[in-house]
């Protein structure tokens, strides 16, 4: 059960769109549309902003959005705000009926 | 409101056990999947265990295995984790998670989290 990779960091400026990527194997995130996404500032709890790759929960702001195509899942924040700097990890059910985290990227807005 | 409060982390030696338990109020605790997720403080996330709303499923990351037990009493809206055999390793944050209704795969709710320290 090796962890999804995620890049350690992105940065963009305010009001630009950034992408963050998430890449597992066949076992995961290729052979399920079951992958989330959280948000966690420092010294909180992680909060739910995606899942089933595309389903935004409600009351998330609808500039986060996400996707997959084959073994990869990406995250997009559009119209970026200081307050979207954060930690950001992806989750996806795996075979086994298992759950796989990623390593987190850290988000820094300039 | 929606809530999640676990209890029962603390200091222990390895090898010893510790039970954590997680207080759920504010819906039907019945309808929902359950998980623990750990974080060791200034790591990453890491889900640990999961069981469905009647523990007909019951399911556990390879590295707690054996090991860690999960529970749940639908009666009294309570969701547990009984560790045994506990690791330096095991020290983290754990964290009590509901699911979305119907899915085994989302971490909806979290609770503010119960720290867990194995050392001697």
């Amino acid at each position: 059960q090796s962890a999804l990779t995620q890049p350690a960091s992105v940065s963009g400026s305010p009001g630009q769109s950034i992408t963050i990527s998430c890449t597992g194997t066949s076992n995961d995130v290729g052979s399920y549309n079951l992958v989330s996404w959280y948000q966690q500032h420092p010294g909180k709890v992680p909060k739910l902003i995606i899942y089933e790759v595309t389903k935004g929960p409600s009351g998330v702001s609808s500039r986060f959005s996400g996707s997959k195509s084959g073994n990869t899942a990406s995250l997009t924040i559009s119209g970026l705000q200081a307050e979207d700097e954060a930690d950001y990890y992806c989750c996806s059910y795996a075979a086994g009926r298992t759950l796989i985290f990623g390593g987190g990227t850290k988000l820094t807005v300039l | 409101e929606v809530q999640l409060v676990e209890s029962g982390g603390g200091l222990v030696q390895p090898g010893r056990s510790l039970r954590l338990s997680c207080a759920a109020s504010g819906f039907t605790f019945d309808d929902y999947a359950m998980h623990w997720v750990r974080q060791v403080p200034g790591k990453g996330l890491e889900w640990v265990s999961g069981i469905n709303w009647n523990s007909g499923y019951i399911d556990y990351a390879d590295f707690v295995k054996g090991r860690f037990t999960i529970s749940r009493d639908n009666a009294k809206n309570f969701l547990y984790l009984q560790m045994n055999n506990l690791r330096v390793e095991d020290t983290a944050f754990y964290y009590c998670t509901k699911d979305v209704v119907g899915t085994y795969d989302t971490f909806d709710i979290w609770g503010q989290g119960t720290m867990v320290t194995v050392s001697s």
